[in-house]
């Protein structure tokens, strides 16, 4: 099974700074390498997926980059609103999904 | 809009079942693949799993192959989580997703979820 792993597992960060999410695929994914947001008591959201590709409505703050087996979540200028924490997830392997372990972005 | 609404869960003893249903709408659901999807408290995301819109082609994680069944009943809009032969490790809110095979491979929409909890 592919193995996906995110660094860090937590980060505090100040509104207004821009903020570096990582997710290595223990094999190939190529793009198949999909974002989600979730905060507490809710159900997580799709922010980018195909690595690279916003969602419809996501705000353009939020990017990603990356291809084979490392990947980046970046958010340009960090809003209240975005403190959640965020999971990478491959689709590359038919049938045999796996998420990262996930990122907890706390305010600072 | 898209909405999925989970129902079913509660509370039962290890070894028993319980079924979870999913009904969706605000789509074409008959022209979608659906997924499960488990949060443990306060753990991460897991893949539980999958059928394929018309139902033909099913796939399950590997900690719950065996033991759980995914279906579908496009009649009713409704998919469906069968679970069997529970351990305490199944505790967790189980989310019913949409596919976005349109767009992407990847999970576009999800319900609000529904708790399992396995005890004695």
């Amino acid at each position: 099974d592919i193995q996906m792993t995110q660094s860090p597992s937590s980060l505090s960060a100040y509104v207004g700074d821009r903020v570096t999410i990582t997710c290595r695929a223990s094999q190939t994914v190529n793009t198949k390498l999909n974002w989600y947001q979730q905060k507490p008591g809710k159900a997580p959201k799709l922010l980018i997926y195909a690595a690279s590709i916003l969602h419809s409505g996501v705000p353009s703050r939020f990017s990603g980059s990356g291809s084979g087996t490392d990947f980046t979540l970046t958010i340009s200028s960090l809003q209240p609103e975005d403190f959640a924490t965020y999971y990478c997830q491959q689709s590359y392997s038919f049938s045999t999904y796996t998420f990262g372990q996930g990122t907890k972005l706390e305010i600072k | 809009q898209v909405q999925l609404v989970e129902s079913g869960g509660g509370v039962v003893q290890p070894g028993g079942s319980l079924r979870l249903s999913c009904a969706a709408s605000g789509f074409t659901f008959n022209s979608n693949a659906m997924h499960w999807v488990r949060q443990a408290p306060g753990k991460g995301l897991e893949w539980v799993a999958y059928i394929r819109y018309d139902g033909s082609n099913k796939s399950y994680g590997d900690s719950v192959k065996g033991r759980f069944t995914i279906s579908r009943d496009d009649s009713k809009n409704t998919v469906y989580l069968h679970l069997n032969n529970l351990k305490t490790e199944d505790t967790a809110v189980y989310f019913c997703v949409k596919d976005g095979a349109a767009i992407c491979d990847c999970f576009d929409s999800w319900g609000q979820g529904t708790l399992v909890t396995v005890s004695s």
